[in-house]
This record gives C-alpha cells, sequence and structure tokens, in this order.
C-alpha cells in the first residue's frame, strides 16, 4: 500500500526567505505526486503534480517540487515566500491505474513571520 | 476552471438528528465523486467513493449506514450523517474528478459541530 511521510508538523519562516517543505512517499513504483494548499477552513487547492517526465515540476504561485527516485522523495520549494503563503500544506500520492484514490500525508502548516 | 460547490459551509446540529451535505460541481460531469473527512490538526481521510448511479464504496472502518452517500445525478452527491453524535464533529470535504485521470478539485468543505 502507498503512503506518505510529512516529517515536519509546523515550519516558520521568515517573509522573503526560501522554503522547502519535505514529502518522502513509500510505493513499489513511481506513484503519482502531488502537493496541495489548505488555508483554513477551505477546501483544498492543487499547487502542482507529477505523473513522469522531468523530475523537476513547476506549479502555481511560484512553487516547485522535486521528484527523487533514489531518495522516495518529492520535496515542495519556493525561492521567496510571501505572507500570503501561510496555510497548511499536503503532499499526496496515487497509484497509476488505482482508481484514481489519493493518499495524503498528514500536512505541514507554514507560518510566515513578517 | 472547473468549480465544485460544497454546501453547508457549516452546520450545527443535535444529537441524534440527521445533517445533508451536498456536493455540487458547476460547469463539468463528475461521475466520480469522494468524501472525506478530517479532524482537527489531521489529513484527510477518504470515507467513501461515490460514483453516479451506482452504490458507493467505502473505505473500510467507515460505516456505510451512518454515512449515507447518494451519487443520483452528475452534478451532485449527497453526504447525509445519520443520527449524529458528537464524535461525528468534523470537517467534512468533497472532491469531483473533473479531466483525466486523478484530476480533482475539492470543495471548500463543510464544518459540522454535534452538539
Amino acid at each position: 500500500a502507498q503512503s506518505v511521510t510529512q516529517p515536519d508538523i509546523h515550519i516558520t519562516v521568515s517573509e522573503g526567505a526560501s522554503l522547502e517543505l519535505r514529502c518522502n512517499y513509500s510505493y513499489g513504483a513511481t506513484p503519482y505526486l502531488f502537493w496541495y494548499v489548505q488555508s483554513p477552513g477551505q477546501g483544498l487547492q492543487l499547487l502542482l503534480k507529477y505523473f513522469s517526465g522531468d523530475t523537476l515540476v513547476q506549479g502555481i504561485k511560484g512553487f516547485e517540487a522535486e521528484f527523487k527516485r533514489s531518495q522516495s522523495s518529492f520535496n515542495l520549494r519556493k525561492p521567496s515566500v510571501h505572507w500570503s503563503d501561510a496555510a497548511e500544506y499536503f503532499c499526496a500520492v496515487g497509484a497509476p491505474g488505482g482508481g484514481n484514490k489519493l493518499t495524503f500525508g498528514t500536512g505541514t502548516q507554514l507560518k510566515v513571520e513578517l | 476552471g472547473a468549480v465544485v460547490s460544497q454546501h453547508p459551509s457549516r452546520v450545527i446540529c443535535k444529537s441524534g438528528t440527521s445533517v445533508k451535505i451536498e456536493c455540487r460541481s458547476l460547469d463539468f460531469q463528475a461521475t466520480t465523486m469522494f468524501w472525506y473527512r478530517q479532524f482537527p490538526k489531521q489529513s484527510l481521510m477518504l470515507m467513501a467513493t461515490s460514483n453516479e448511479g451506482s452504490k458507493a464504496t467505502y473505505e473500510q472502518g467507515v460505516e456505510k449506514d451512518k454515512f449515507l452517500i447518494n451519487h443520483a445525478s452528475l452534478t451532485l452527491s449527497t453526504l447525509t450523517v445519520t443520527s449524529a453524535h458528537p464524535e461525528d464533529s468534523s470537517f467534512y470535504i468533497c472532491s469531483a474528478r473533473d479531466s483525466g485521470e486523478y484530476g480533482y478539485t475539492f470543495g471548500s468543505g463543510t464544518r459540522l459541530t454535534v452538539v
């Protein structure tokens, strides 16, 4: 079965600083990988996804993520964080052909200091 | 882009009553919708997969008689929490498959509080 680990429950960064949120997955082959963002009391918005091809994926709002097969990781990065990026971030994994069911990590709460 | 409307956004109900949550795809047809439950400061747990015109598929450990799911049309799925109890209080989120494989749009969620 697939699983996702987000080791950092909380992260605090200063506005303008760079950001990296960690995500590790467990799956027998190359899974489909996703990053979502959730603002308080809201649903989830897709930031980016990886299915195949170029391992560096560009997303919305200036985010990018890199798939590293050797490390079973899909870390999310942003070179300069804005105060509006404060939210909960979820990494998710799906099995190709697996009925479109996503498995989510436990999330990382991002706080941005002004 | 694709929009999913979830209603109500917040609901408070008395213990023992039932509550219905609606999930609508506004500008596309969704043959498959998903219902998630999220506890405070925790991740989303998939409750069930809803397919238009057929019975929902529930995840292990989810009581199908308590969480009734109906997907009667290509744009509407409903989740009814029957005989609600305080432990059912949670944030419920739906998502609809809008395009291709793993193409989802999420609703904005429903905060259910059972008193």
